[in-house]
């Protein structure tokens, strides 16, 4: 059973550009969120997305977009991208519901210059 | 607003030595609990849970404590080994939705053989 799957795992962008990331969660789970991790800093959390749909969001800009499809597999897209907005983007997966146990997947290495 | 703080930023300890890790968190309204593991480059790792309701769990040479009232918690590795140098991240749960963590900033180990 693969865990959760991430892509692409690199890449540069040029400022005002825009990015589209994408993860596929752990077979079954029907929760999916999104962290940004600046280097050397703990992950921040973007959104979270069930049922196709927003449920929560954190302190990030409206640049900051997704997407849920019916499989569960998710997007996350960033608009005029800045310097600031290079950093690991972090995918993770669960059943809905807190306590049960969350993976992530190895993250894409955002770049932007 | 939630902050997360984890002391020390770096420890770098020799094989077998037996370590704790420090977490302290503002706001003691939290659902749960849990410890991370992240190797260089990599995703996170979900190590420990602790429900609000407990003081601590315990997973082969892992233990961690929670105290809400003082808004801390410890993790305790025993007979540390090279295997487990990494980053060791401390999040908690803001409610039950699951999966919206606020992270701390990590503390970075180092087991020396």
């Amino acid at each position: 059973d693969a865990g959760v799957t991430q892509s692409p795992t690199h890449l540069i962008k040029t400022r005002g550009q825009q990015v589209t990331l994408r993860c596929s969660p752990k077979s079954g789970h029907d929760t999916v969120s999104w962290y940004q991790q600046a280097l050397g800093q703990g992950p921040q959390f973007i959104f979270q997305y069930y049922e196709e749909e927003e449920r929560q969001r954190g302190n990030f800009p409206d640049r900051f977009s997704g997407h849920q499809f019916p499989n569960y597999s998710s997007e996350l897209n960033v608009n005029a991208l800045l310097l600031g907005d290079s950093a690991l983007y972090l995918c993770a997966s669960s059943f809905d519901y807190s306590g049960n146990t969350i993976y992530f997947g190895e993250g894409s290495w955002l770049t932007v210059v | 607003k939630q902050e997360v703080t984890q002391i020390p930023a770096a420890l770098s300890v020799p094989e077998g030595e037996n370590l704790v890790l420090n977490c302290s968190f503002t706001d003691s309204a939290i659902y749960n609990l849990q410890w991370f593991r992240q190797d260089p480059g990599k995703g996170l790792t979900s190590l420990l849970l602790i429900q609000s309701s407990q003081r601590e769990q315990t997973s082969g040479r892992l233990n961690a404590s929670l105290d809400k009232s003082s808004g801390r918690s410890t993790l305790y590795i025993a007979a540390s080994q090279p295997g487990d140098s990494a980053t060791y991240l401390c999040a908690v749960e803001r409610d039950n939705y699951g999966q919206n963590f606020v992270f701390g900033p990590g503390t970075r180990l180092s087991v020396l053989p």
